[in-house]
């Protein structure tokens, strides 16, 4: 059981460039999340998933996609990197029935250029 | 909209015991979550309280007035590991997690 996990670890891009961080889940857990944490700020949320085929925007989903096709997988697109989007990317995910605990993958540090 | 206060710092000497609040903002509340950050590493839940009163989990505990719209988190016989950020974070409809923006706690010998 490896929980929630991310990657890459790390990525830098350039100005312009897209990518994907990928999130993967084994805990059959329905809900999913992306946030993004700046320093010496909290977590954001960017978007969510109650299930897969389903997702909403949260606090700040300016340039960034995401889909949930599957359970296990939560994909987040960034299509145009701009540096305002410089920041530390985790994922988490909780089971429906478990209104409290939120599991957190290790985190992607991302760098724009 | 929604929006937590916390304070952005608090220093506590070892075995001591430290309160930090929290103020929240948002419709349709379910609930109050508490999480531990260590530097670099991502954030553990520590506790939830859905209704009023006081959890107790260890060293830890948890209060959540509903009707303040208030909540604490208390760290008692306090130890160095103890040095992390905390958040509170609520849980409002449709499953959506909000954090606040974390106070970080420094224990001190």
């Amino acid at each position: 059981n490896a929980g929630v996990t991310q990657t890459p670890k790390f990525q830098v891009l350039k100005t312009g460039q897209s990518m994907t961080l990928q999130c993967a889940q084994d805990m059959n857990h329905e809900y999913m999340s992306w946030y993004r944490q700046d320093p010496g700020m909290g977590l954001r949320l960017i978007h969510y998933s109650v299930g897969a085929g389903i997702t909403d925007q949260g606090e700040v989903p300016n340039g960034y996609n995401v889909s949930r096709s599957t359970t296990e997988d939560f994909p987040l697109r960034l299509l145009s990197a701009a540096p305002s989007q410089t920041s530390v990317y985790f994922c988490a995910s909780r089971p429906r029935s478990v209104a409290d605990t939120q599991y957190f993958g290790p985190g992607t540090r991302l760098t724009v250029l | 909209g929604q929006s937590l206060e916390q304070p952005s710092e608090v220093t506590a000497v070892e075995g001591a015991i430290v309160q930090i609040n929290c103020t929240y903002q948002t419709s349709g509340f379910y609930g109050l979550s508490w999480y531990q950050q260590h530097d670099g590493g991502a954030p553990t839940f520590l506790s939830y309280n859905a209704l009023d009163g006081l959890e107790e989990t260890g060293r830890f505990s948890s209060f959540l007035s509903r009707s303040d719209s208030y909540g604490y988190l208390l760290l008692q016989e306090l130890q160095m590991k103890d040095s992390a950020s905390y958040f509170c974070a609520v849980l409002n409809q449709g499953g959506k997690l909000i954090f606040g923006q974390g106070t970080e706690l420094s224990v001190k010998p």
